[in-house]
């Protein structure tokens, strides 16, 4: 069966910009999170959805946010970025909240903000 | 909220050793714990978990041992090769989100 597609795989932006990320889960799938990875600080938690329910958030600002829809893709938008907004941005999909029988990661979207 | 400690950074070990990795973490009440490979330019993929009312699971090379009254685990790799060189992320949950630990990188030397 597919895995979980990021779209798109690479992204430049310039500083102030606007940004929306998509992931679609392995069918099935009602859990989508999303993390921040960045050279030295590992996978920083952004937000889980499920079943369009944002059921926990991590300690980014608010210019980061996301939704899910009903088919359970879910998208993510950072606005007014910053240069230290670059990262590779990872959705992880799960059967279940929490992912607690293994979260399946997609390949993740790599943005750079110039 | 729960803060996961990830040791070392860094583990260079020959090919055929045993390498150990080991994590801590903050909230007692935490009860999952699975393990995490990232090869170079790829996704983090799932390669064992163990859960609270388990102290070690092993499959194959690998194996992760629990101490919930210190509230540390670890990984353990036996005769250890160059493909598992890799980053390798430990995480905890309470029946919630995922949180990591940073990571170690483990380069397997031939």
């Amino acid at each position: 069966k597919a895995g979980v597609t990021q779209t798109p795989r690479y992204l430049i932006k310039t500083r102030g910009q606007q940004v929306t990320l998509s992931c679609s889960p392995i069918s099935g799938h009602r859990s989508v999170s999303w993390y921040q990875q960045t050279p030295g600080q590992g996978l920083q938690f952004l937000f889980e959805y499920f079943s369009e329910t944002q059921r926990n958030k991590g300690n980014f600002p608010g210019r980061f946010s996301g939704r899910q829809f009903s088919n359970s893709r879910s998208e993510m938008n950072v606005s007014t970025l910053e240069l230290g907004d670059s990262a590779l941005y990872l959705c992880a999909s799960s059967l279940s909240a929490g992912g607690r029988e293994g979260y399946t990661f997609g390949s993740g979207t790599r943005l750079t903000v110039v | 909220g729960e803060n996961v400690e990830q040791h070392p950074s860094t583990l260079s070990v020959q090919e055929g050793d045993s390498a150990v990795i080991k994590c801590t973490y903050s909230d007692s009440a935490s009860n999952y714990f699975p393990w995490y490979k990232q090869e170079l330019g790829k996704r983090p993929q799932l390669i064992i978990d163990i859960r609270s009312n388990v102290g070690e699971k092993k499959d194959q090379r690998i194996a992760v041992t629990l101490n919930k009254t210190a509230k540390h685990f670890s990984l353990h790799i036996t005769e250890t090769q160059p493909e598992d060189s890799a980053v390798y992320f430990c995480a905890a949950s309470r029946d919630s989100t995922l949180t990591f630990g940073k990571g170690t990188m483990l380069l397997v030397s031939p």
